[in-house]
């Protein structure tokens, strides 16, 4: 079983700094898919970035970037130009290789993010 | 609006009644899932189905019944709850892909 770890429960950070989440996960599956969810107040989930394991580049989508280290397991993401509107709870995600539909999407425990003015 | 409709958006309920969450989605997806989020705990899988055909069932309990009748439609049916349900209820659809889940907005259930 795939099991997914964020050790940050809540962090803090001035509007237009960077701030950076991490997440590690355990697994046996050599190819995967890992992915950053964000849940405003609004508790609607919002896919901020999605990361192909068999893929060495890091996953980048405008002030949101990843830092991929496979062989850690490590899986980070990286806030830059933080916005008041980035203020949300955010959950990393991992799933196995798959081509069939009914794959199942594992979640870390959250990392409340905090925008401050 | 993400093309994942949930309602109802809350809901309150006492422990002998019965009621039921929707879940709708018109994104062309093939698979639908319900999810628990509980405070201070992480997101619970409880129910996949793909193709209409329930794939996963996680250990829920018998008071969660879910029922599928199409691929754009999936709900949970509840009878006899217990205050520990309380949570908020995620449905998500995906495509024969790997490009993760869509999600509704959630029903906030409270069991009193």
């Amino acid at each position: 079983a795939q099991t997914v770890t964020q050790s940050q429960p809540e962090m803090s950070v001035q509007e237009a700094e960077t701030v950076t989440l991490s997440c590690t996960y355990d697994t046996s599956e050599n190819n995967y898919y890992l992915f950053w969810y964000k849940q405003p107040p609004s508790r609607q989930m919002i896919l901020v970035i999605r990361q192909e394991a068999y893929k060495q580049q890091n996953a980048t989508e405008n002030r949101f970037s990843v830092n991929f280290q496979k062989a850690a397991k490590s899986f980070s993401l990286k806030i830059s130009d933080s916005q008041l509107g980035d203020t949300a709870m955010y959950f990393c995600a991992f799933m196995k290789h798959g081509n069939a539909a009914g794959n199942k999407l594992t979640f870390g425990g959250g990392t409340r993010v905090l925008v401050k003015p | 609006e993400t093309g994942v409709t949930q309602t109802p958006r809350h809901l309150v309920m006492g422990m002998t009644n019965k009621k039921s969450l929707k879940c709708e989605q018109h994104l062309g997806h093939n698979a639908m899932y319900w999810y628990k989020q509980s405070a201070k705990k992480p997101l619970e899988l409880m129910f996949v189905y793909s193709l209409e055909e329930r794939v996963e069932n996680n250990s829920v309990p018998s008071r969660f019944s879910p029922e599928c009748p199409n691929s754009s439609h999936l709900f949970l049916h509840l009878h006899t709850l217990q205050p520990e349900d309380s949570a908020l209820y995620l449905c998500a659809s995906s495509a024969e892909s790997n490009y993760g889940y869509t999600f509704g907005s959630g029903t906030r259930l409270t069991v009193v």
